[in-house]
């Protein structure tokens, strides 16, 4: 199965900077099917991205995602406040999907 | 509004049986996979599970081949997932999602806690 390693695990940032979180695959996901999570505490994930760079409804143009392959990235300009949380990956690419162990977004 | 709404989790001894219930509105039901994804206490999220709209074709873990089995019940816009034989290692708050190779809508979760 396909392991995603995000990093940094933790990125202390203050609001109104930007964030740049990593997300890398152990093999290329095919058709560059990764998605984005946020999740914030005692919440179900919220889709943010699809499709490595689609944004999904409702999503403000802030968050983006980029990337192929084996390496992808979700940026989030301007973090406002209601951003700290919790962001996952996850790839379709192929069985079964798997999940990268998240990155913690934290106000510094 | 697309809703999801999970139901049946509890506190079960190893070995025991439970059957979460997953019920959808606001879209056409049948229409659509759904999938069961859990995150243990403090750790990331997990596939489990999922199945066709039509019911027909349905995936697992191997984690929990032959020990979970899920199923539809389109009539009731339901999805169950009969979980026998749990383990310690089961304990996670269990999520539906509608889905589309990804989650794009989710439920609150329901707990499960696998212990003696």
């Amino acid at each position: 199965e396909i392991v995603l390693t995000q990093s940094p695990g933790t990125l202390s940032l203050s609001p109104g900077e930007r964030a740049t979180l990593s997300c890398r695959a152990s093999q290329s996901v095919s058709n560059n099917y990764l998605a984005w999570y946020q999740q914030k505490p005692g919440q179900a994930p919220r889709l943010l991205m699809y499709g490595a760079s689609s944004r999904a409804t409702g999503i403000p143009d802030r968050f983006s995602g980029s990337g192929s392959g084996t390496d992808f990235t979700l940026t989030i300009n301007r973090l406002e406040p209601e951003d700290f949380a919790v962001y996952h990956c996850q790839q379709y690419g192929d069985s079964p999907r798997t999940f990268g162990q998240g990155t913690k977004v934290e106000i510094k | 509004e697309v809703q999801l709404l999970e139901s049946g989790g509890g506190l079960v001894q190893p070995g025991g049986s439970l059957r979460l219930s997953c019920i959808g509105s606001g879209f056409t039901f049948s229409s659509h996979n759904i999938n069961w994804v859990r995150q243990a206490p403090g750790k990331g999220l997990e596939w489990v599970s999922g199945i066709v709209g039509s019911g027909d074709t349905t995936y697992y873990r191997d984690s929990v081949k032959g020990r979970f089995t899920i199923s539809r019940d389109n009539s009731k816009n339901t999805v169950y997932l009969q979980m026998d034989s749990l383990r310690v290692e089961d304990t996670a708050v269990y999520y539906c999602a509608k889905w589309n190779g990804y989650g794009d809508m989710w439920g609150q979760g329901t707990m499960v806690t696998v212990s003696s």
